[in-house]
């Protein structure tokens, strides 16, 4: 596709599951950038990739957060033994080489009951 | 602490005005700004970037940035009710990380 690919678009689950979200970049894209927005609320980062490496994991609100990329596309975050406050929608990035995001994928969101 | 800080609004200008959107940023060595619209229920897109003192000018757009007083801002001549959105601003220090902080955005209407 020639955008950000999120998947899945929505997601419901119950409080204490594991949830794997992914994320396809633009072709070609080394940075990728995964960022938070709760109702109402601004960007919140989470994590950001340069190829496969991830030089800044500050945003990681917890250690039930987690990130990988690989093959320098397909990324997926991971949240385990979610929480009702993980509640948000969970966007993607991607740049070309880094820099600003550029392209933000649909978002997944995901509501923990 | 890098800082983005943005009235959240709502600003409200009648259709056919100039829309002026503010934000100010605490982080003194801030090299490049950044300006992404954001529709209701939608992901961002970004809309214009500036480096340097000054105004930038795309289309009905202008961002102006004042790195002395530490402000940026976005210029929407000619605002039409579809330009009605959150506008979020980006802030991005040289060196180290490369990820912008962003301001938790002002929400523009535009009425008809």
């Amino acid at each position: 596709g020639a955008g950000v690919s999120q998947s899945p678009s929505n997601k419901v689950t119950e409080k204490g599951k594991d949830v794997e979200l992914r994320c396809d970049p633009i072709s070609g894209h080394t940075a990728l950038y995964w960022y938070r927005q709760r109702l109402g609320q601004g960007l919140e980062f989470l994590i950001y990739f340069q190829g496969n490496s991830a030089p800044d994991k500050s945003g990681l609100p917890s250690d039930r957060f987690s990130a990988e990329r690989t093959g320098e596309s397909v990324s997926t975050l991971t949240i385990q033994r979610t929480q009702q406050e993980d509640s948000a929608v969970y966007l993607c990035a991607s740049s070309l080489t880094g820099g600003e995001p550029q392209h933000f994928g649909d978002g997944t969101r995901l509501s923990i009951l | 602490q890098k800082e983005v800080e943005q009235n959240s609004g709502p600003l409200s200008v009648p259709e056919g005005a100039i829309a002026s959107l503010n934000c100010t940023y605490s982080d003194r060595v801030s090299q490049s700004f950044f300006w992404y619209r954001q529709y209701s229920g939608k992901s961002p897109e970004l809309i214009m970037s500036i480096y340097s003192n000054g105004d930038k000018e795309d289309g009905r757009f202008t961002a102006q940035l004042n790195k002395a007083s530490q402000y940026v801002s976005l210029l929407i001549r000619d605002s039409q009710p579809s330009d009605s959105a959150t506008y979020l601003c980006a802030v991005r220090t040289s060196g180290g990380s490369y990820i912008p902080t962003f301001g938790r955005g002002t929400s523009l209407i535009v009425h008809p």
